[in-house]
């Protein structure tokens, strides 16, 4: 069966770091993009961040550029964003995804998605 | 970045009614659109991908179609377990962008 689970969400204040990471297992993860997307109480899915099978092409959100990274460690099926600089807008339930297709090919349909942990920016 | 409207933004339909949820992408995205399915407390979940493939293991009376900035999700016959939120998402144009959601109540 194929598993995600993030960890490493928690409350912060303004200005603060913290590292979230995707736990995997079930497939090949070194086969695949992976994904980080966020979503804020009440609202759709935002997508954050994806990083190809291995890690040698990286894109971000504008919103998040500068400040958040991405990484992965296919030795231990793991996903990680570094998340420095938090704002209040950041606060969500972030989620990894993987995407739908194994492979080289980018086609950014999630599936599957973990169960997501929840950052919260609050002074 | 392009925007997705979803419309209605909340439905209330009976079991076995047949439903019709529309996305419209502020410009053409081909046929580069996925629905999702979300529950509360739960993690979306992948049900079309481009605008008309149904993913494994998503019951058949789910369906998508359209192309270029108008597309629709229908369900045949609701269920029980069908009654949640759905989001549309365009993968045509970086960033991937998803629609602000439609949320599918029981009458």
């Amino acid at each position: 069966e194929v598993q995600l689970v993030e960890s490493g969400g928690r409350s912060v204040q303004p200005g603060e770091s913290l590292r979230l990471s995707c736990a995997t297992s079930g497939f090949t993860f070194s086969n695949y993009w992976m994904h980080w997307v966020r979503q804020a109480p009440g609202r759709g899915p935002v997508w954050v961040s994806r990083i190809n099978s291995d890690g040698t092409i990286i894109n971000y959100a504008d919103s998040v550029k500068g400040r958040f990274t991405i990484s992965r460690d296919n030795a231990n099926n793991t996903l990680s964003l570094q998340m420095n600089s938090l704002r209040a807008e950041d606060t969500a339930v972030y989620y990894c995804a993987r995407d739908r297709i194994l492979g080289a090919t980018l086609e950014n349909w999630f599936d599957p998605w973990g169960q997501g942990t929840l950052v919260t920016v609050s002074s | 970045d392009i925007q997705m409207t979803q419309s209605p933004s909340s439905v209330s339909a009976s079991l076995g009614d047949r439903v019709t949820i529309t996305c419209r992408a502020s410009q053409g995205v081909s046929s580069w659109v996925a629905w999702y399915q979300q529950k509360p407390g739960r993690a979306p979940k992948l049900l079309i991908y481009a605008a008309s493939y149904l993913q494994s293991g998503v019951p058949s009376r789910f369906s998508g179609s359209g192309s270029g900035t108008d597309f629709t999700l229908t369900i045949s016959s609701l269920q029980p377990e069908d009654f949640a939120t759905y989001y549309c998402q365009q993968a045509s144009s970086f960033p991937q962008t998803f629609g602000q959601g439609t949320k599918l109540e029981i009458k």
